[in-house]
C-alpha cells in the first residue's frame, strides 16, 4: 500500500546550523510531494513542495531536493532560526485531477533549534 | 479571504456515542479532505470529497463517514465511538485540480471518556 517514511522523528540544531529531513515514499505514482509546518498548537501550513519533473526546488532558507529513481525526497534548512522550531511533516500524492485530495504523510520531524 | 474553518475546536464524547464534526472550506475550493492526527500514528487520511462525492477513501473503518454539501461544506461522522478514536481531526480544502495546495483548518479535537 501507499506508505511515507521519514527520518528522523527528531532533530536538535544549533542556532545557524543546517537541517536535513528524508522521506521516502512506496507508490511510485506519486508526482507531488510538499512539506508541512506545524508549530505546536496550531495547523499544518504548507512551506514548499515540489513537482516529480523538477529535481530540486528553493524558497530562501528552504530547499526539497527529490530523486525519482529512488524514491526519496528530502528537506534543507539552511542558517536555522529559533522560529524554525516545530514538527515537519513531508507528504506524497498522485497529483493527478482526482487523487490531488490524497496525502499521504510521513511520521513527522520534531525539529527543535537552541538559540 | 476567509481560511478553513471547523467547529467544534473540543468535543468530549462517551464511548458508544456518535459524533459530527464540521468543516468550511476557502471560497472557491470544490475539495475537502479529512485526516485523523495522532501523537503515535502521524496524519492519517479519512476520506476525501469533490463536488458533493466522495472521490479518495483512506482504510478506517465503516464508522468514519463523511458528506459534503453544494456550497462544498463538508461534514465527518463517526459512530460508536471508542477510546482510540481520540484525536485531533483536521480537513483541509484545495481547489481540487492538479498539484493544488492544500489549506488546513485548525482541528477538532475530540476526546472520547
Amino acid at each position: 500500500g501507499e506508505n511515507v517514511e521519514q527520518h528522523p522523528s527528531t532533530l536538535s540544531v544549533q542556532e545557524g546550523d543546517s537541517a536535513v529531513i528524508k522521506c521516502t515514499y512506496s507508490d511510485s505514482a506519486s508526482n507531488y510531494f510538499p512539506w508541512y509546518k506545524q508549530e505546536l498548537g496550531k495547523r499544518p501550513q504548507l512551506i514548499i513542495d515540489i513537482r516529480s519533473n523538477v529535481g530540486e526546488k528553493k524558497d530562501q532558507r528552504i530547499a526539497v531536493t527529490l530523486n525519482k529513481t529512488a524514491k526519496h525526497f528530502s528537506l534543507h534548512i539552511t542558517e536555522t532560526q529559533p522560529e524554525d522550531s516545530a514538527v515537519y511533516f513531508c507528504a506524497a500524492s498522485r497529483g493527478i485531477y482526482n487523487q490531488g485530495g490524497k496525502l499521504i504523510f510521513g511520521q513527522g520531524t520534531e525539529l527543535s533549534v537552541k538559540p | 479571504k476567509a481560511g478553513v474553518t471547523q467547529t467544534p475546536r473540543y468535543l468530549i464524547k462517551t464511548r458508544g456515542q456518535q459524533v459530527t464534526l464540521s468543516c468550511s472550506p476557502i471560497s472557491g475550493h470544490r475539495s475537502v479532505s479529512w485526516y485523523q492526527q495522532t501523537p503515535g500514528q502521524g496524519l492519517q487520511f479519512l476520506f476525501e470529497y469533490f463536488s458533493e462525492t466522495q472521490r479518495n477513501k483512506g482504510n478506517f473503518p465503516g464508522r468514519f463517514s463523511g458528506r459534503q454539501f453544494s456550497n462544498s461544506r463538508s461534514e465527518m461522522n463517526v459512530s460508536t465511538l471508542e477510546l482510540g478514536d481520540s484525536a485531533l481531526y483536521l480537513c483541509a480544502s484545495s481547489l481540487g485540480g492538479f498539484y493544488t495546495e492544500a489549506f488546513f483548518g485548525q482541528g477538532t479535537r475530540l476526546t472520547v471518556v
